[in-house]
């Protein structure tokens, strides 16, 4: 019963650092999302994949980059970690296309930049 | 700016109480989610509503989607302490897909 897997749960790093958050979905999904959520303003998209071989930015991409490696996973890199980063990071993958479809999310990654 | 902008951001009430949180905007959403989340995990879906006007009821929970498909509220009878979470509200917007919005969240808490 895993759906959304999200590695590692914590994080600390040093300014400038890299680092790479994994994701991967088992339930055939097409779609994946990546999220930061910060305090009093709800969760906010970084990048999108619509399907396998596509991604876009959302809301937020900038200082981010990512990679949809395959159907399953769905990586999120920061290339220079920056304080403003400090953040909780979420993973979601949406099933078939259609009004309403939930998206399925993991536990999050709570990732601090010293 | 929020583009829903969800209100109160923090309710705190005694156990049987009623509340009701609103989830509004000045865009129109092809549909609208309502999502809980529990500390330490992610949201989980509640409902989602399509049609303007939609009511749909979930036990003690009733969400409401508006006429004009704008706004979207949540009621919640006799709370009870298991309801305690963080509540979102997530839209659709007709041009964007799939692509959800989010709220800020409301933070209930209800106290025994």
């Amino acid at each position: 019963n895993a759906g959304v897997t999200q590695t590692p749960k914590f994080q600390v790093l040093k300014t400038g650092q890299s680092m790479t958050l994994q994701c991967a979905q088992d339930m055939n999904h097409n779609s994946m999302y990546w999220y930061r959520q910060d305090p009093g303003m709800g969760l906010r998209l970084i990048y999108y994949s619509a399907s396998e071989g596509t991604t876009d930015k959302g809301e937020v991409p900038n200082g981010y980059n990512v990679s949809r490696l395959n159907k399953r996973e769905f990586s999120l890199r920061l290339e220079s970690a920056a304080p403003s980063q400090t953040s909780v990071y979420f993973c979601a993958s949406r099933g078939f296309q259609g009004k309403g479809q939930p998206q399925h999310f993991g536990d999050g990654t709570r990732l601090s930049i010293l | 700016t929020q583009l829903l902008e969800q209100s109160p951001q923090f309710l705190s009430i005694q156990e049987g109480e009623n509340l009701t949180v609103y989830c509004n905007s000045s865009s129109v959403f092809s549909s609208l989610q309502w999502y809980r989340q529990e500390p330490g995990e992610g949201p989980v879906l509640l409902v989602t509503v399509v049609t303007g006007g939609e009511v749909k009821k979930l036990k003690r929970l009733t969400f409401q989607f508006g006429d004009a498909r704008k706004d979207s509220s949540l009621h919640i009878t006799a709370a009870q302490p298991g309801d305690t979470g963080l509540y979102l509200c997530a839209g659709v917007r007709e041009t964007s897909g799939s692509r959800l919005t989010f709220g800020e969240g409301t933070q209930l808490t209800v106290n025994p």
